[in-house]
This record gives structure tokens, sequence and C-alpha cells, in this order.
């Protein structure tokens, strides 16, 4: 079944080290898009992709990077964990930018800052 | 500001009764309108969406949707819940000439056997 995977589910890192949470898909869809859910909160969007072209939303910290090297896989780097991103860390993907398309989710990685 | 309200944080429905949770919207111009839902520990899953034409709209699991453009509204129905249904629900609106999603605050679904 095509689908958007997320590893690992559950992620726990030390204040300040850096972290890498991925994302494939098998939908061959163009967008990929990362957000971050914390306590049963709205889901935030902290940036996606196009293509190969990266969106940064205008509040996302620099902390946050993406990087995708194809259109299967995007990856979530956080720079130096702090306490305040921990969070549920949720990869979508769409078909494409315009609006009518609903966007597909993985399971989400559950990350710890310890 | 565009946004989207969930006016409920918790709906309690016994299994077997009818279920609306309730969603308005605040956004220029016509918006694509959309529910998700999700299940503990997961992401979320793609119910239901309007776009243009009929205001009652289906979707998965048996959920549908109706469209009240004069009151604002997009509240999701089923006409008879069950306990599996519990879960998070995301109202979500794209307002015309963007390409975000505006999440609403969610509402909790709770089934009762």
């Amino acid at each position: 079944d095509a689908m958007v995977i997320q590893n690992p589910r559950y992620q726990v890192t030390q204040f300040g080290k850096p972290v890498t949470l991925s994302c494939s898909q098998t939908l061959n869809h163009n967008v990929m898009y990362w957000y971050q859910q914390k306590s049963s909160q709205a889901p935030k969007l902290l940036f996606h992709y196009y293509d190969k072209d990266f969106n940064n939303e205008a509040d996302t910290p620099d902390n946050f990077q993406s990087r995708r090297p194809n259109t299967s896989f995007c990856f979530l780097d956080i720079r130096s964990p702090g306490l305040g991103d921990a969070a549920m860390y949720l990869c979508a993907t769409s078909r494409d930018t315009q609006p009518a398309y609903e966007q597909y989710f993985g399971p989400g990685t559950r990350l710890t800052v310890t | 500001a565009q946004s989207v309200a969930q006016p409920e944080d918790q709906v309690n429905v016994a299994e077997g009764n009818p279920l609306t949770v309730k969603c308005t919207y605040s956004v220029s111009g016509n918006p694509y309108l959309f529910w998700y839902v999700q299940y503990p520990n997961r992401g979320l899953q793609f119910l239901l969406k309007y776009i243009t034409g009929d205001n009652l709209v289906k979707g998965s699991y048996g959920f549908e949707a109706e469209f009240n453009k004069s009151q604002t509204s997009f509240h999701l129905k089923k006409p008879s819940a069950l306990v599996s249904d519990s879960a998070l629900y995301f109202c979500a609106s794209v307002p015309i000439n963007t390409d975000k999603l505006i999440f609403g605050t969610g509402t909790r679904l709770q089934v009762f056997p």
C-alpha cells in the first residue's frame, strides 16, 4: 500500500544533541510537509518542499532545518534540541500545493528531550 | 485574520446515537474545507473535504459534513456513533489563493458503550 512512513516512531535525545527525523513516501507526491504537534494541539506547519523548492514558515526557529534529497525522502534536523522542542513531529505529503488536494500524514515521531 | 473554530473541546455521545462535531470558519472567499481524524499516537487521517458543488459531503467511515455558507459552518456528522469513532477530530481550511492548512483547535470525541 502506498503510504507515508516515519522513522523512528519514538526518539529520545539529550538537550543540545542534534537529532534527525526521517520521512519517506511511496505516493510519489510532489509536496512534503513537516508539522510540530504538542499535547493534542493543532499541528503547526514548520516548512514544506514543493519538489526541491524549500518553503520555510516565518516563525519556524532557525534550530529546525530540513533536507529533501529525492522525491521519496525528507528529513527534519533539529540542531540543538531544547526542552521546548519535545513534541510529536508529523510528516505529510500532497500531490500538489493546490488547495483542493488533501494531505496524507505519517504516524508521527514522538521526540523526547532529556 | 483567517481562522477555523471548533467551539467544543470534547463531545460525548452514546454508541448508536447520532454525533455532531462543530466547525465554523472565518476565511476570505469560498474556502476549501477538510476534516481529519487522529487516533492516539497516530498521524492525522483525511476524512472528507468540501471544494465546491453539493453542500453535503460524504466521507470515510460513514461520516458526512454539511457546508453552510450563510452560517460559515462545516459540521461533521454521523448517524450512528461507534466506540471506535473515539478520537481527536480536526477541522481545517485552505483559504483561496493560499496553499496552507489552517487547523481548528481540535475536538475530542468520546463514544461510550
